[in-house]
Order: structure tokens, then C-alpha cells, then sequence
């Protein structure tokens, strides 16, 4: 069965860096997309970006451009999500999800998610 | 302020049918398709509806989602207390290059 576990959660002080894994399982990885998502406290949904495992491309939301970098390793099916020059309203609940459709992963469409990461950022 | 807006909260008792709304732009819902998600508390969230109205397996048919213009809808049947949550619509925007959210529904059921 698909699954996607992430690493536990972190506490981190402001202006430092964070690295959140999601280990991939069940399936092909490099088939589908990885994206991720996040949610601040009392706060919805919000996007942060994709990347292919397949050929390691990206996307990333405009709020965090140039703060995030996704990368993957294939050998282990683990994608990585990190963000730097961590501030306070970076605290949140991060997931990964797996893209639902193959070809396309600019549609909102994930079919399994992460357990979800908490990140706290605090001084 | 989400992109996609939706009621920020919606209510039934239980054996009623409810909708929830979610609200866009031709940028987005209007030229690209809807997505719906239930999320509980300490969860992942869960896809609900794919592709405007698609169900997953597993999905129970007392849920159903619609599109139309720049709008869509997540409807549920037969309301069941299990179905207290978080729901979410989602799509793709193309003048923001991203994917955009509602500011999602708390479900009650009464």
C-alpha cells in the first residue's frame, strides 16, 4: 500500500533552517510528483511547491521562493523539503502528498499524504 | 485572505444534505479542475473529490462535487457525525502560477 511517512518534529530558533523528510513507499517513486503542504495554527491550507523525483524539476509557491529548496534522493525514495531564514509564521504542520496524476502536477490533486511534520519556530 | 472562497463554516443535523461552497476566478475554478479534501484534527487530509466530481475508492457516493463558471460545491447526503471536519476545496491558479486553497468549511453536525 502507498505510503508516505515523514521525519518527527522539529523546534528551531528564528533565522535557522529546517529539513523535513517524507520517505515514500508502495509504489513507483519516481512516477508521480511530490508536493508539499503546510498549515499554521487556527490557519488553512497552503501550498508550498512540487518537485518530480523523476527528473528532480521544481515549482515552488512565490511566497516561499528563494526561502525553500525540494530535492529527492531516488536511491532511497525520500523526498526533502527545506526552508531557511526561518521567522515565527513559519510555525506549521507540514505534509507531503503525492501528486495524483502522473503527468500533471499542477492541478491540487494529492491522493496520499504524510502523517505531517509540526516546525516550530520560536526563540 | 484565500484566492478560493468558502463559507468558514456550514451545520446539519444528522440525515440532512449540505453544500459547501467555494468561490473563484476564470484564472482558477473557472479553467481549471476542483479538487476537495476532509481534514480532521491531527490528520492528513483526505481527498474527497477529484477532478470536479470524481469519487476515490473507498469515497462513500453520500458525497458528490460539482463545477460550474467560476464556482464549485462539495454536497453531502445522509449527514453522519463522522463527517464533522474540515473541508477544503483546491485548484490550480494560472495567474498566480501555484496552487491555490480555500480558506476551508468547519462541518457541524448538530
Amino acid at each position: 500500500q502507498v505510503q508516505l511517512v515523514q521525519s518527527g518534529g522539529e523546534v528551531k530558533k528564528p533565522g535557522a533552517s529546517v529539513k523535513v523528510s517524507c520517505k515514500a513507499s508502495g509504489y513507483s517513486f519516481t512516477s508521480y510528483g511530490v508536493s508539499w503542504v503546510r498549515q499554521a495554527p487556527g490557519q488553512g491550507l497552503e501550498w508550498m511547491g512540487w518537485i518530480s523525483p523523476y527528473n528532480g524539476n521544481t515549482n515552488y509557491a512565490q511566497k516561499v521562493q528563494g526561502r525553500v529548496t525540494m530535492t529527492r534522493d531516488t536511491s532511497t525514495s525520500i523526498a526533502y523539503m527545506e526552508l531557511r531564514r526561518l521567522r515565527s509564521d513559519d510555525t506549521a504542520v507540514y505534509y507531503c502528498a503525492r501528486n495524483g496524476d502522473s503527468e500533471n502536477f499542477d492541478s491540487g490533486d494529492y491522493d496520499y499524504w504524510g502523517q505531517g511534520t509540526l516546525v516550530t519556530v520560536s526563540s | 485572505q484565500s484566492v478560493l472562497t468558502q463559507p468558514p463554516s456550514a451545520s446539519g443535523t444528522p440525515g440532512q444534505r449540505v453544500t459547501i461552497s467555494c468561490s473563484g476566478s476564470s484564472s482558477n475554478i473557472g479553467s481549471n479542475s476542483v479538487y476537495w479534501y476532509q481534514h480532521l484534527p491531527g490528520t492528513a487530509p483526505k481527498l474527497l473529490i477529484y477532478t470536479n466530481s470524481q469519487r476515490p475508492s473507498g469515497v462513500p457516493d453520500r458525497f458528490s462535487g460539482s463545477r460550474s463558471g467560476t464556482s464549485a460545491s462539495l454536497a453531502i447526503s445522509g449527514l453522519q457525525s463522522e463527517d464533522e471536519a474540515d473541508y477544503y476545496c483546491a485548484t490550480w491558479d494560472d495567474s498566480l502560477k501555484g496552487v491555490v486553497f480555500g480558506g476551508g468549511t468547519k462541518l457541524t453536525v448538530l
